[in-house]
């Protein structure tokens, strides 16, 4: 069975950096682009970043809102994604979601459960 | 980025009711169109992939279709569990985008 698992999340102040981390099981993580997506409170779901696979450079692509400060990892021999976020301000409040698709740009199934980040003095 | 306006932002239906969501993209988008279906709490999880291939395990009573700048995601019988918010996601550009979100709720 396939599954992601997000963690790293909770309080921050803004300013702050945090490192969330999703962990992949039941495929060969390697072959996939992995994700980031996230959802304020009562609001839709907005798109973060990718990183592409090995095979496709693995190179990433940000959202505008996050491009400069968040930046997307990923570590093959653990099966492990990374979302590095710096300078975090309180319009990061969100739960994020990470999930993967072969090329970062198809669709997305299956989603992590999703972790909170609150960023809030 | 490509704009995605879904109609109506929510939606008051009963069960065994038939019903449409639409989503137009502001620029052609070819079949590079997915739905999500989400409930509160949970993750969103893929229904519709290619603008009207059946995700696996998603009953059939859901379908797509559309091509270019307009979408539709139909429900033929609304099941008790299919009260939800649905979202489209654009996957033609490499800026990911989705439709604001349409609430299904009970009437």
């Amino acid at each position: 069975e396939v599954q992601l698992v997000e963690s790293g999340g909770g309080l921050v102040k803004p300013g702050r950096s945090l490192r969330l981390s999703c962990t992949a099981s039941g495929f060969t993580f390697g072959d996939y682009a992995m994700s980031w997506f996230r959802q304020a409170p009562g609001k839709g779901l907005e798109w973060v970043g990718f990183i592409r696979s090995k095979a496709y450079g693995g190179t990433t692509e940000y959202a505008a809102s996050v491009k400069g400060r968040f930046t997307i990892s990923r570590d093959d021999s653990k099966s492990i994604a990374y979302l590095q976020m710096n300078s975090l301000k309180t319009e990061d409040t969100a739960v994020y979601y990470c999930t993967r698709d072969p090329t970062g740009v198809d669709w997305f199934d299956p989603w992590g459960q999703g972790t909170l980040v609150t960023v809030s003095s | 980025d490509i704009q995605m306006t879904q109609s109506p932002s929510s939606l008051s239906a009963s069960v065994g009711d038939r019903v449409t969501i639409t989503c137009r993209a502001s620029q052609s988008i070819s079949s590079y169109l997915n739905w999500y279906q989400q409930k509160p709490g949970k993750a969103p999880k893929l229904l519709i992939y290619a603008a009207s291939s059946l995700q696996s395990g998603v009953p059939s009573r859901f379908s797509g279709s559309g091509s270019g700048t307009d979408f539709t995601l139909t429900i033929s019988s609304l099941q008790p569990e299919d009260f939800a918010t649905y979202y489209c996601q654009q996957s033609y550009s490499t800026t990911i985008t989705f439709g604001q979100g349409t609430r299904l709720e009970i009437k």
